[in-house]
């Protein structure tokens, strides 16, 4: 069964830090490009940041520019975003999703939830 | 990085048809044929619906089809069923290596 299980959502004060890990299986993980994409309570879905199949082209939106960095493990089948310098704004559900920037996000994980907050 | 604008809401009866909007600019939808339309049902991920325009991912329903005219792309449900209510979002390539998103459209099956 293809699946993506994201995980390391919780809660964090404002300035701090996170990292937040997706598990790929049932496909060829390095055959796809990867993207966080979020969802802030009662809002509607925000992307964030994509990775190539390689890690040769990173790209990110520019709320999270400088903030956030995104990388995966192809031999661990792992996306990771690491997020420094939290601001309550980012408070959200983030979700792993596969897919090329261009085409859609055609799996999506569950999502963990990420509380900024003093 | 401006969302594109779908209407907050829509609605229709059981068997009729609905289209849902979603607007943008010539640096987007109206850019490129890659706008994507995804469904959500409350607590629930994303599941891609249409992409690229028209495409319909194997598995989705052919009563979901997808269109563009200009700067504004549509999902129109055909026959609607109650397991259709949920909120829909579009996206778009936006150039220079973004998404966009649209707000999102709460379908609702009276």
């Amino acid at each position: 069964e293809v699946q993506l299980v994201e995980s390391g959502g919780g809660l964090v004060k404002p300035g701090g830090s996170l990292r937040l890990s997706c598990a790929a299986s049932g496909f060829t993980f390095s055959s796809h490009s990867m993207n966080w994409v979020r969802q802030a309570p009662g809002k509607g879905l925000e992307w964030v940041s994509s990775i190539t199949r390689s890690s040769s082209y990173i790209y990110y939106a520019d709320s999270v520019k400088g903030r956030f960095s995104i990388s995966r493990d192809n031999a661990k089948n792992s996306l990771y975003l690491q997020m420094n310098s939290l601001r309550a704004e980012d408070t959200a559900v983030y979700y792993c999703a596969r897919g090329a920037l261009r085409g859609g996000m055609d799996v999506w994980g569950q999502g963990t939830t990420v509380t900024v907050s003093s | 990085q401006s969302a594109l604008t779908q209407p907050p809401s829509a609605s229709g009866s059981p068997g009729q048809s609905v289209t849902i909007s979603c607007t943008g600019t010539s640096s987007d939808v109206g850019g490129y044929n890659y706008v994507s339309w995804y469904q959500q049902h409350p607590g629930k991920a994303p599941k891609l619906m249409i992409y690229e325009v028209s495409m319909r991912p194997s598995g989705v329903p052919d009563r979901f089809s997808g269109s563009k005219s200009g700067k504004t792309a549509s999902l129109t449900v055909s026959g609607l069923q109650a397991e259709d209510e949920a909120d829909y979002y579009c996206s778009s390539y936006a150039g220079s290596n973004i998404v966009v998103f649209g707000g999102g459209t709460k379908l609702t099956v009276l």
